[in-house]
């Protein structure tokens, strides 16, 4: 079954305690994308891949870094997580682009932050 | 500054009759636009799209309209389920950056039986 598989479905930690949220796609998608998902504010980009090795910066990539060392996975890091991170976020894949392609989402981490 | 607006946070609607959603933008790169749908403890999921090509987009019960001069899309379903049930978000992609995607903050819609 095609899929995009993020772990943990929940996660809470402490101020300052490093932390990643793993993304998988099974799909041989080349672009794929973080989103955070904040009420009244909807979802905002924070990083995304076109490619392996090839990252850029979404509208909110303060705090947060990524790494694209191979083409199915896209982990989401915390290298110091502060309460104003509190938040759902999604990871989502499109097999070249998400501008003109259907966004394909995992089903969320919901993550607070103490 | 959301360049994305979904005014209306929530909708109420009965059964059978018609949901129309309201979706306006500022920036006037946006050329491509989407309808994304999302169930509770779920992603979401596509639904609809429209090029600034057209002016109307129509995928069964769902169709989208666009008017350019006035940087407005609405989403209509008619009629509607309780299936329906959901946040909608609005969703525009510029050509001069189309691995970008702004979003709108989400409709919530509830159908009523």
């Amino acid at each position: 079954e095609a899929q995009v598989t993020q772990n943990p479905r929940y996660l809470i930690t402490v101020t300052g305690k490093k932390l990643t949220v793993t993304c998988s796609q099974n799909m041989n998608h080349e672009y794929m994308s973080w989103y955070r998902q904040d009420p009244g504010l909807g979802l905002r980009q924070i990083y995304y891949s076109m490619n392996v090795e090839v990252t850029d910066k979404g509208d909110v990539p303060e705090g947060y870094k990524v790494s694209r060392k191979e083409k199915r996975n896209f982990p989401l890091i915390l290298e110091s997580p502060s309460p104003n991170q509190t938040s759902l976020y999604f990871c989502a894949s499109s097999s070249q682009g998400s501008g003109r392609e259907k966004l394909f989402f995992g089903s969320g981490t919901q993550l607070s932050v103490l | 500054d959301q360049q994305v607006k979904q005014n209306s946070p929530s909708l109420s609607v009965q059964e059978g009759r018609i949901s129309i959603l309201n979706c306006d933008y500022t920036n006037s790169m946006f050329d491509y636009f989407l309808w994304y749908k999302k169930y509770p403890a779920e992603g979401p999921t596509f639904l609809i799209s429209i090029s600034s090509i057209k002016d109307k987009n129509e995928d069964g019960r769902f169709t989208v309209f666009l008017n350019k001069s006035a940087k407005h899309l609405s989403l209509h379903i008619v009629p509607s389920q309780p299936g329906d049930s959901a946040v909608y978000f609005c969703a525009a992609s510029a050509w001069s950056n189309d691995y970008k995607l702004s979003f709108g903050a989400g409709t919530t819609v509830t159908v009523r039986a």
